[in-house]
Parts: structure tokens; C-alpha cells; sequence
């Protein structure tokens, strides 16, 4: 099956700072989705991307594909306490699996 | 559409006892996953169907865990006897072919 890896396993900002976090695959990416929890609750999607350097941007948040290297990456800007919460990345082989996630603080 | 809907929201029970995780998808949809969630292992999955078949159930960590799909509305996952290492929050997800994935608020259970 295809494994995820996430880096950094947690992430502490300040805010308005700006920051990155990784999503590797072990397999060719067909497709790639984030997606956001928070403590408690379901998983939130954010963005799909499907072709090898594809860009997305919701609001602050932006990720891109890099299909050579099996490799994704989430950008946010300006970071905010409404930022916080888990970072997982999932993606389609037969089945929909995920990254271990990247917990994320964002100190006011 | 209310989105994938889980019930209940939390599940506390004794050891050994049956317990029965309810989902109902997004109408529509032709996929939906059965996921756990632990600190420790993150999140599993555990079986997932299509049109309402059985796809792959390798995810199941035991006999003791079963789940189907009687109709295309309606899901459910059961433990029996459920152990306190069953303790997790359980997740149903529902998607149309390989379109995202959309997440229930999930179950926490717990076993004392």
C-alpha cells in the first residue's frame, strides 16, 4: 500500500509567521489531498491536486504538487491562531490512506 | 446535503460488550471508509466499500471487528466483544469515485 510521510511531525509558530510542511509519498502520486482537524473533531478536506506541479491557494493556504519527486507541500502565510489544528495528507491508490499528520500551534 | 453523519458521537461501554458504530453517507456517493484513530497509530484504515460490495477489509485488525453496507445510505462497523485497546475515535468517510473524501464528525469510543 502506499505510505505517506509527513515532516515536520509538529510545528510551533508564532504568529504571522510563515510556514511549510511536507508530504511524501512512497508511490507515484496520482493524486494528492490535505485536509485539516481539529482536536475532536472530522477531518476537514482542503485542496486536491492531481497533476505534477499543480498550485492551489484557499485563502492563506497553498499547496503545490511536485510529481517527480512524489511530493507535496503546504504553505501557509501570515499564520493565525485559526491556523492551528492537525495537517494530514492523503492520497488514492485503491484506497485512501494518510500521512501521519503535522500538529500545528500558532502562539499569539 | 447534511454531510456523512455518524452516530453516536461518543460510545462508552463495558468489556466484552457489543458495540454498533452507525454511518450514513453523502447521498450519492459510491465510496465510504471506515477509519480509527489513535494517538499512537494515527489514522488506520479499516475497510472500505463500493457500491455497497466489500473492497478490501486487510485494515480490520480482528475477527472481532465486522462491518456492512446494506444499502447505499447506511453503514455500520461492530466490535463484539470489544477490549479497552479498542479505544479510539472512528471515523466514516464517503466520496464519489476518487473525488475527495468527505469526513463524519466521528464516534469516540471508549472501553472500561
Amino acid at each position: 500500500s502506499q505510505e505517506l510521510e509527513q515532516s515536520p511531525q509538529s510545528l510551533i509558530v508564532q504568529e504571522g509567521k510563515n510556514l511549510t510542511i511536507n508530504c511524501t509519498s512512497s508511490k507515484t502520486l496520482y493524486g494528492l489531498y490535505w485536509y485539516k482537524q481539529k482536536y475532536g473533531e472530522g477531518l476537514i478536506f482542503l485542496m486536491m491536486l492531481q497533476k505534477g506541479g499543480e498550485e492551489k491557494s484557499h485563502e492563506k493556504i497553498t499547496a503545490k504538487l511536485d510529481e517527480k519527486k512524489q511530493q507535496s507541500s503546504l504553505h501557509i502565510t501570515a499564520s493565525q491562531p485559526s491556523h492551528a489544528g492537525i495537517y494530514l495528507c492523503g492520497a488514492y491508490n485503491n484506497d485512501m490512506r494518510f500521512g501521519a499528520g503535522t500538529r500545528l500551534t500558532v502562539k499569539p | 446535503d447534511a454531510g456523512v453523519i455518524q452516530s453516536p458521537r461518543h460510545e462508552v461501554t463495558e468489556m466484552g460488550q457489543e458495540v454498533t458504530l452507525r454511518c450514513k453517507p453523502i447521498s450519492g456517493h459510491d465510496y465510504l471508509f471506515w477509519y480509527r484513530q489513535t494517538m499512537m497509530r494515527g489514522l488506520e484504515l479499516l475497510i472500505y466499500f463500493n457500491n455497497n460490495v466489500p473492497i478490501d477489509d486487510s485494515g480490520m485488525p480482528e475477527d472481532r471487528f465486522s462491518a456492512k453496507m446494506p444499502n447505499a445510505s447506511f453503514s455500520t462497523l461492530k466490535i463484539q466483544p470489544s477490549e479497552p485497546r479498542d479505544s479510539a475515535v472512528y471515523f466514516c468517510a464517503s466520496s464519489l469515485r476518487r473525488a475527495p473524501a468527505f469526513f463524519g464528525q466521528g464516534t469516540r469510543l471508549t472501553v472500561v
